[in-house]
């Protein structure tokens, strides 16, 4: 099974401020056949399912705000919350879909600071 | 708009099974692959397995092969994952999750629609 590490487990932030999580693969999830990376990030307020954000490693999601941007490539990927909102607070999680069992980081506890 | 909407909370006793409903709508019910997913209290998300609604074929996920069941009922565009022999670490919330379109080529295998969820309860 893929493993997929995040980092940090929680991080706090001041509004308008930048946000980084970070999200580690044990094995590169580039497909060759397409050239793009099998990753995807997802937010998740209590009580909600999660949301997807961002797929193919750096594709936004229909209607997600364009501060939430995802760049990375083979085993080492990033999300990035350019100017962080209140309604931003939420774990958000990597998964990798590049084979079965797809499988998810962590998760990172995001808040304010 | 595509909804997947799941059937209520549960409370089981250990042993026991349970049975998870999630119906579609929004969308062509047997286009698009559909997964479980679950998350134990305060815990991340686990893959359980997948579902094609069309042809009814499944895989799962190694950790719940012999215990989980996903079928569906193409008639009521419902899915449906049954879990056996509950153990109170089975007390989670599971979600449908379904898979993107997959026009040609490269199948897109993220989650792009969500259920809202459904707690299932293992006490005795």
């Amino acid at each position: 099974d893929i493993v997929m590490t995040q980092s940090p487990d929680s991080l706090a932030v001041s509004l308008g401020e930048r946000a980084t999580i970070n999200c580690k693969s044990s094995h590169s999830v580039l497909y060759y056949s397409n050239n793009k990376n099998s990753l995807a990030w997802y937010q998740q307020k209590p009580g909600q399912p999660p949301k997807l954000l961002i797929y193919w490693a750096s594709t936004r999601e229909s209607g997600v705000p364009d501060r939430f941007s995802g760049s990375g490539s083979g085993t080492d990927f990033t999300l990035t919350i350019s100017s962080l909102q209140a309604e931003d607070v939420a774990v958000y999680y990597c998964q990798q879909y590049y084979n079965t069992p797809y499988t998810f980081g962590q998760g990172t506890k995001l808040e304010i600071k | 708009q595509v909804q997947l909407v799941q059937s209520g909370a549960e409370v089981k006793k250990p042993g026991a099974s349970v049975k998870v409903s999630c119906k579609a709508s929004g969308y062509t019910f047997t286009s698009y692959y559909m997964n479980w997913v679950r998350q134990a209290p305060g815990q991340g998300l686990e893959w359980m397995g997948i579902i094609n609604p069309s042809s009814g074929s499944t895989s799962y996920a190694q950790k719940f092969q012999g215990r989980v069941t996903m079928t569906r009922d193409t008639s009521t565009s419902t899915v449906y994952m049954e879990l056996s022999s509950l153990r109170s670490e089975d007390t989670a919330v599971f979600y449908c999750a379904r898979h993107p379109p997959c026009p040609s080529g490269v199948c897109p295998e993220y989650f792009d629609y969500w259920g809202q969820g459904t707690l299932v309860t293992v006490s005795s």
